[in-house]
Protein backbone atom coordinates (compact mmCIF):
# COMPACT_ATOMS: atom_id res chain seq x y z
CA UNK A 1 0.00 0.00 0.00
CA UNK A 2 2.05 3.55 -1.35
CA UNK A 3 -0.63 5.95 -0.64
CA UNK A 4 -0.36 9.17 -2.13
CA UNK A 5 2.39 8.95 -4.96
CA UNK A 6 3.88 12.09 -6.76
CA UNK A 7 5.86 12.49 -9.70
CA UNK A 8 8.25 14.74 -10.25
CA UNK A 9 10.20 15.28 -7.01
CA UNK A 10 11.59 18.28 -7.99
CA UNK A 11 10.93 20.45 -11.84
CA UNK A 12 12.44 23.24 -13.22
CA UNK A 13 10.16 24.95 -15.82
CA UNK A 14 11.10 28.08 -17.94
CA UNK A 15 8.17 30.59 -18.24
CA UNK A 16 5.50 29.88 -20.71
CA UNK A 17 6.09 26.41 -21.12
CA UNK A 18 3.20 23.41 -19.85
CA UNK A 19 4.00 20.20 -17.63
CA UNK A 20 1.38 17.66 -15.67
CA UNK A 21 2.54 16.97 -12.43
CA UNK A 22 1.19 13.17 -11.38
CA UNK A 23 -0.68 12.20 -8.46
CA UNK A 24 -1.87 8.60 -7.79
CA UNK A 25 -3.48 6.68 -4.39
CA UNK A 26 -4.43 3.42 -4.23
CA UNK A 27 -6.34 3.51 -1.07
CA UNK A 28 -9.70 3.32 -3.05
CA UNK A 29 -10.88 7.28 -2.26
CA UNK A 30 -13.28 8.77 -3.51
CA UNK A 31 -11.98 12.59 -2.42
CA UNK A 32 -8.61 13.82 -4.10
CA UNK A 33 -7.59 17.41 -4.06
CA UNK A 34 -3.91 19.72 -5.13
CA UNK A 35 -2.92 22.46 -2.94
CA UNK A 36 0.11 24.84 -3.16
CA UNK A 37 2.10 25.75 -0.32
CA UNK A 38 3.89 28.79 -0.01
CA UNK A 39 6.30 30.08 2.63
CA UNK A 40 4.54 31.66 5.73
CA UNK A 41 1.21 31.35 3.88
CA UNK A 42 -1.96 28.05 4.51
CA UNK A 43 -2.15 25.31 1.92
CA UNK A 44 -4.50 27.14 -0.87
CA UNK A 45 -6.61 24.60 -2.64
CA UNK A 46 -6.21 24.53 -6.14
CA UNK A 47 -8.90 22.22 -7.67
CA UNK A 48 -10.75 18.81 -5.96
CA UNK A 49 -12.57 16.15 -7.61
CA UNK A 50 -15.67 14.17 -5.59
CA UNK A 51 -15.20 11.20 -7.89
CA UNK A 52 -14.10 9.78 -11.67
CA UNK A 53 -15.70 12.29 -13.61
CA UNK A 54 -16.32 15.18 -11.55
CA UNK A 55 -13.69 17.88 -10.80
CA UNK A 56 -13.95 21.17 -9.58
CA UNK A 57 -12.06 24.95 -8.53
CA UNK A 58 -10.51 25.31 -5.31
CA UNK A 59 -9.48 28.94 -3.82
CA UNK A 60 -6.77 29.22 -7.04
CA UNK A 61 -7.08 27.32 -9.81
CA UNK A 62 -6.39 30.40 -12.39
CA UNK A 63 -2.94 28.71 -14.66
CA UNK A 64 -4.05 25.29 -13.59
CA UNK A 65 -6.55 22.53 -15.18
CA UNK A 66 -7.20 18.46 -13.73
CA UNK A 67 -9.33 16.00 -14.97
CA UNK A 68 -9.82 12.71 -13.19
CA UNK A 69 -10.38 9.72 -15.87
CA UNK A 70 -9.88 7.22 -12.82
CA UNK A 71 -10.09 6.68 -8.92
CA UNK A 72 -6.80 6.26 -8.76
CA UNK A 73 -5.44 9.23 -10.78
CA UNK A 74 -5.57 13.01 -10.21
CA UNK A 75 -3.26 15.03 -13.00
CA UNK A 76 -2.81 18.58 -12.62
CA UNK A 77 -1.41 20.61 -15.29
CA UNK A 78 0.44 23.91 -15.75
CA UNK A 79 -0.70 25.19 -19.01
CA UNK A 80 1.58 28.29 -19.24
CA UNK A 81 4.40 28.17 -16.62
CA UNK A 82 4.79 31.51 -14.61
CA UNK A 83 6.84 32.55 -12.07
CA UNK A 84 4.36 32.96 -9.99
CA UNK A 85 3.69 29.56 -9.97
CA UNK A 86 6.92 28.96 -8.11
CA UNK A 87 5.83 26.73 -5.11
CA UNK A 88 5.46 23.11 -3.32
CA UNK A 89 2.27 21.41 -5.02
CA UNK A 90 0.77 18.42 -2.81
CA UNK A 91 -1.78 15.91 -3.89
CA UNK A 92 -4.13 14.79 -1.11
CA UNK A 93 -6.56 12.51 -1.03
CA UNK A 94 -9.32 11.47 1.50
CA UNK A 95 -12.75 8.71 1.64
CA UNK A 96 -15.98 10.16 1.11
CA UNK A 97 -15.90 13.97 2.29
CA UNK A 98 -18.36 13.99 5.74
CA UNK A 99 -17.96 10.49 6.78
CA UNK A 100 -14.29 11.02 7.15
CA UNK A 101 -11.95 14.70 6.09
CA UNK A 102 -8.77 12.96 7.03
CA UNK A 103 -6.92 13.54 4.35
CA UNK A 104 -3.66 11.92 3.73
CA UNK A 105 -0.64 13.94 1.46
CA UNK A 106 1.82 12.63 -0.93
CA UNK A 107 5.61 13.78 -0.70
CA UNK A 108 5.12 16.82 -2.50
CA UNK A 109 6.42 18.50 -6.13
CA UNK A 110 9.11 21.32 -5.44
CA UNK A 111 8.65 23.61 -8.79
CA UNK A 112 10.61 26.29 -9.91
CA UNK A 113 9.63 28.73 -12.52
CA UNK A 114 12.07 30.95 -13.97
CA UNK B 1 -15.51 34.51 6.00
CA UNK B 2 -13.72 31.38 7.69
CA UNK B 3 -10.62 31.71 8.74
CA UNK B 4 -8.02 29.31 10.82
CA UNK B 5 -4.95 31.65 12.68
CA UNK B 6 -2.15 30.02 14.59
CA UNK B 7 0.46 31.42 16.82
CA UNK B 8 3.13 31.63 17.12
CA UNK B 9 4.38 31.46 13.94
CA UNK B 10 7.55 30.12 15.26
CA UNK B 11 8.08 28.31 18.65
CA UNK B 12 11.61 27.35 20.13
CA UNK B 13 12.18 25.30 22.93
CA UNK B 14 14.60 23.73 25.33
CA UNK B 15 14.42 19.94 25.52
CA UNK B 16 11.83 18.80 28.59
CA UNK B 17 9.97 22.27 28.05
CA UNK B 18 6.20 22.10 27.62
CA UNK B 19 4.22 24.36 25.73
CA UNK B 20 0.91 25.04 23.68
CA UNK B 21 0.05 25.72 20.06
CA UNK B 22 -2.68 27.60 19.28
CA UNK B 23 -5.41 27.63 16.72
CA UNK B 24 -8.12 29.95 16.52
CA UNK B 25 -11.07 29.70 14.10
CA UNK B 26 -13.52 31.28 12.62
CA UNK B 27 -14.98 28.30 10.51
CA UNK B 28 -19.02 28.71 9.91
CA UNK B 29 -20.66 25.15 11.17
CA UNK B 30 -17.66 23.37 11.95
CA UNK B 31 -17.59 20.18 11.23
CA UNK B 32 -14.23 19.18 12.51
CA UNK B 33 -10.79 20.51 13.11
CA UNK B 34 -8.05 18.70 11.84
CA UNK B 35 -4.21 18.93 13.14
CA UNK B 36 -1.35 17.44 10.99
CA UNK B 37 2.63 17.55 11.53
CA UNK B 38 4.88 18.38 8.65
CA UNK B 39 8.42 17.53 8.26
CA UNK B 40 10.37 19.35 6.16
CA UNK B 41 10.63 18.34 2.47
CA UNK B 42 7.56 15.85 3.56
CA UNK B 43 3.84 16.59 3.17
CA UNK B 44 1.63 16.89 5.80
CA UNK B 45 1.03 14.20 8.21
CA UNK B 46 -2.29 13.54 9.89
CA UNK B 47 -2.40 13.71 13.96
CA UNK B 48 -5.55 14.28 15.19
CA UNK B 49 -9.08 15.22 14.54
CA UNK B 50 -11.21 16.92 16.94
CA UNK B 51 -15.29 17.30 16.47
CA UNK B 52 -16.75 19.41 19.25
CA UNK B 53 -16.21 21.68 22.47
CA UNK B 54 -14.53 19.90 25.02
CA UNK B 55 -12.93 16.72 23.42
CA UNK B 56 -9.43 16.04 23.70
CA UNK B 57 -7.28 13.83 22.00
CA UNK B 58 -3.51 12.44 23.32
CA UNK B 59 -0.67 10.83 21.23
CA UNK B 60 2.81 10.51 22.80
CA UNK B 61 3.83 13.66 24.18
CA UNK B 62 0.74 15.34 22.30
CA UNK B 63 -2.43 16.24 23.36
CA UNK B 64 -5.13 18.43 21.07
CA UNK B 65 -8.18 20.07 22.89
CA UNK B 66 -11.13 22.17 22.01
CA UNK B 67 -13.39 25.12 22.38
CA UNK B 68 -15.80 27.28 20.85
CA UNK B 69 -13.54 29.38 19.62
CA UNK B 70 -9.82 27.80 19.62
CA UNK B 71 -7.90 24.31 19.59
CA UNK B 72 -4.71 23.91 21.62
CA UNK B 73 -1.88 21.60 20.66
CA UNK B 74 0.12 20.83 23.83
CA UNK B 75 3.37 19.02 24.03
CA UNK B 76 4.88 17.70 27.37
CA UNK B 77 8.45 17.08 27.56
CA UNK B 78 9.14 17.81 23.98
CA UNK B 79 12.21 16.09 22.30
CA UNK B 80 14.30 17.37 19.64
CA UNK B 81 12.28 14.92 17.18
CA UNK B 82 9.13 16.59 17.80
CA UNK B 83 10.68 19.41 15.42
CA UNK B 84 8.24 20.14 12.62
CA UNK B 85 5.88 22.33 11.30
CA UNK B 86 2.40 22.27 12.84
CA UNK B 87 -0.60 22.68 11.11
CA UNK B 88 -4.35 22.69 11.70
CA UNK B 89 -7.70 23.13 9.68
CA UNK B 90 -10.88 23.75 10.01
CA UNK B 91 -13.98 21.88 7.87
CA UNK B 92 -16.44 24.10 7.37
CA UNK B 93 -20.35 22.30 7.52
CA UNK B 94 -21.09 24.28 4.34
CA UNK B 95 -18.55 22.10 1.38
CA UNK B 96 -15.55 20.09 1.71
CA UNK B 97 -12.74 22.24 1.40
CA UNK B 98 -10.49 22.29 4.46
CA UNK B 99 -9.28 26.01 5.86
CA UNK B 100 -5.56 26.01 6.48
CA UNK B 101 -3.55 27.82 9.12
CA UNK B 102 -0.08 28.94 8.23
CA UNK B 103 0.74 26.33 10.59
CA UNK B 104 3.17 26.93 13.99
CA UNK B 105 7.16 26.08 13.73
CA UNK B 106 8.73 24.09 16.47
CA UNK B 107 12.11 23.77 17.47
CA UNK B 108 13.06 21.63 20.46
CA UNK B 109 16.95 22.52 21.36
CA UNK B 110 18.93 19.42 22.91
Amino acid sequence: NAGVTQTPKFQVLKTGQSMTLQCAQDMNHEYMSWYRQDPGMGLRLIHYSVGAGITDQGEVPNGYNVSRSTTEDFPLRLLSAAPSQTSVYFCASSAVPGQSDTQYFGPGTRLTVL
Amino acid sequence: EDQVTQSPEALRLQEGESSSLNCSYTVSGLRGLFWYRQDPGKGPEFLFTLYSAGEEKEKERLKATLTKKESFLHITAPKPEDSATYLCAGAPVSNYQLIWGAGTKLIIKP
